[in-house]
């Protein structure tokens, strides 16, 4: 199975701060189709995951636009670009390249 | 809106037998392939199996033999029936639309005697 690798496991930021977050994959995410099916979702405090950018760095409707996606391969980064109160919860990238789908063990953010 | 509601947890003894149900609504559901999965108590999120639009269906190995997951289009319903039941199946269960774009807000399953 892919192994997703996030660090930090912990993050603690200032509101306006921007933050990022890395996820790196045991093997590369790149589809035959031409599709990286790397996502990120947000679990914030007693609900259920929310789906942030998808395929990397694409944004569904809906989705505040200072969370932004990037990367390549097997290194891909969240960058959330002025963090506001809301966005306190646990951040996970997911890959659906390969079955089984996998996640991320977590990253928490924190506000200071 | 595409929303998706799980129902059928509980308190349930160890070697039992569950049915979660979980009910779609908002977008074509024959159309899509769908997810469970488990998040343990503290824990982070694991996949448990995953049925395509035909009904083909693949299974984590933690739980392989012993759940079984189903769908009716006619009812737009999702199911994942859990049999055997052991202390570590305890969890929050989602289902999640293929993609993980969108989650239900997931039912606790509690296993212990």
């Amino acid at each position: 199975d892919v192994v997703l690798t996030q660090t930090p496991p912990t993050l603690s930021a200032t509101i306006g701060q921007s933050v990022s977050i890395s996820c790196r994959s045991s093997q590369s995410l790149l589809d035959s189709d031409g599709a990286t099916y790397l996502n990120w979702l947000v679990q914030r405090p007693g609900q259920s995951p929310q789906l942030l950018p998808y395929s990397v760095s694409n944004l569904e409707s809906g989705v505040p636009n200072r969370f932004s996606g990037s990367g390549s391969e097997t290194d891909f980064t969240l960058k959330i670009s002025g963090v506001e109160a809301e966005d306190l919860g646990v951040y996970y990238c997911m890959q659906a390249t390969h079955a089984p789908l996998t996640f991320g063990a977590g990253t928490k953010l924190e506000l200071k | 809106a595409v929303q998706l509601v799980e129902s059928g947890g509980g308190l349930v003894q160890p070697g039992k037998s569950l049915k979660l149900s979980c009910s779609a609504s908002g977008f074509t559901f024959s159309s899509y392939g769908m997810h469970w999965i488990r998040q343990g108590p503290g824990k982070g999120l694991d996949w448990v199996a995953y049925i395509s639009n035909s009904s083909g269906t693949v299974y984590a190995d933690a739980v392989k033999e012993r759940f079984t997951i189903s769908r009716d289009n006619a009812k737009n319903t999702l199911y994942l029936q859990l049999n055997s039941l052991k202390s570590e199946d305890t969890a929050i269960y989602y289902c999640a639309r293929l993609g993980a774009d969108y989650w239900g807000q997931g039912v606790m399953v509690t296993v212990s005697s």
